[in-house]
């Protein structure tokens, strides 16, 4: 049972161009959202999160988005580099809620690729 | 160079024998995680240390995995008889406990048994 699902295994932009990555998911105890970049051979990179008490945060070009009530989030970055391509990863966790889980529930993650 | 540091970063090893993997965290970081990677999946929660204490394990956690933080400081991952299943990527990641309590990740370490 998948409770995070980013369902673009892949998503190929124009360099200068918007890279829109969305992420959906079912468990409604989850509160705090997180982004993730992974290049080949490294661990995952902090980008940037969302709490639920939010439905947006920026952080430069990168920007979340949280439609809580259609369980979605999306990662937009503007302008799209050719070093942003990676693998994106969308995490989710309980921080909130009382549940006292400490784990992140990942997605499956979604290869960005930016042509130059 | 403060990072989450994990060692090795590869191994090899034949199946039936027993691997013990080393992560260290961030220095003032008091929660460390370990999380493992297969292909075309994201990583996947094994648990998690508030300092020595281990508080949470997984299912995926079988008894042929043994996590220990003795210190509160570095921690290492042991799989016994070592199976073709659990080639992966180990991943280690650590957080403050403060604010957001976002973790960081390790560069991993790539499991391949034989």
């Amino acid at each position: 049972d998948q409770q995070v699902k980013q369902n673009s295994p892949s998503l190929s932009v124009q360099e200068g161009r918007i890279s829109i990555l969305n992420c959906d998911y079912t468990n409604s105890m989850f509160d705090y959202f997180l982004w993730y970049k992974k290049y080949p051979a490294e661990g995952p990179t902090f980008l940037i999160s969302i709490s639920s008490i939010k439905d947006k945060n920026e952080d430069g070009r990168f920007t979340v988005f949280l439609n809580k009530s259609a369980k979605h989030l999306s990662l937009h970055i503007v302008p799209s580099q050719p070093g942003d391509s990676a693998v994106y990863f969308c995490a989710a966790r309980a921080l909130y809620s009382g549940a006292g889980s400490y784990q992140l529930t990942f997605g499956k993650g979604t290869k960005l690729s930016v042509i130059p | 160079d403060t990072g989450v540091s994990q060692n090795p970063r590869h191994k090899i090893t034949k199946r039936g024998q027993n691997v013990t993997f080393r992560c260290d965290p961030i220095s003032e970081h008091n929660r460390l995680y370990w999380y493992r990677q297969t292909l075309g999946q994201g990583p996947e929660f094994l648990t998690y240390f508030q300092n020595e204490a281990q508080l949470e394990k997984s299912r995926l956690l079988s008894d042929r995995f043994s996590a220990e933080r003795p210190k509160g400081s570095f921690s290492t991952l042991e799989i016994q008889r070592t199976e073709q299943g659990d080639s992966a990527m180990y991943l280690c990641a650590s957080s403050s406990g403060q604010g957001l309590d976002e973790q960081y990740f390790g560069p991993g370490t790539r499991l391949t048994v034989t």
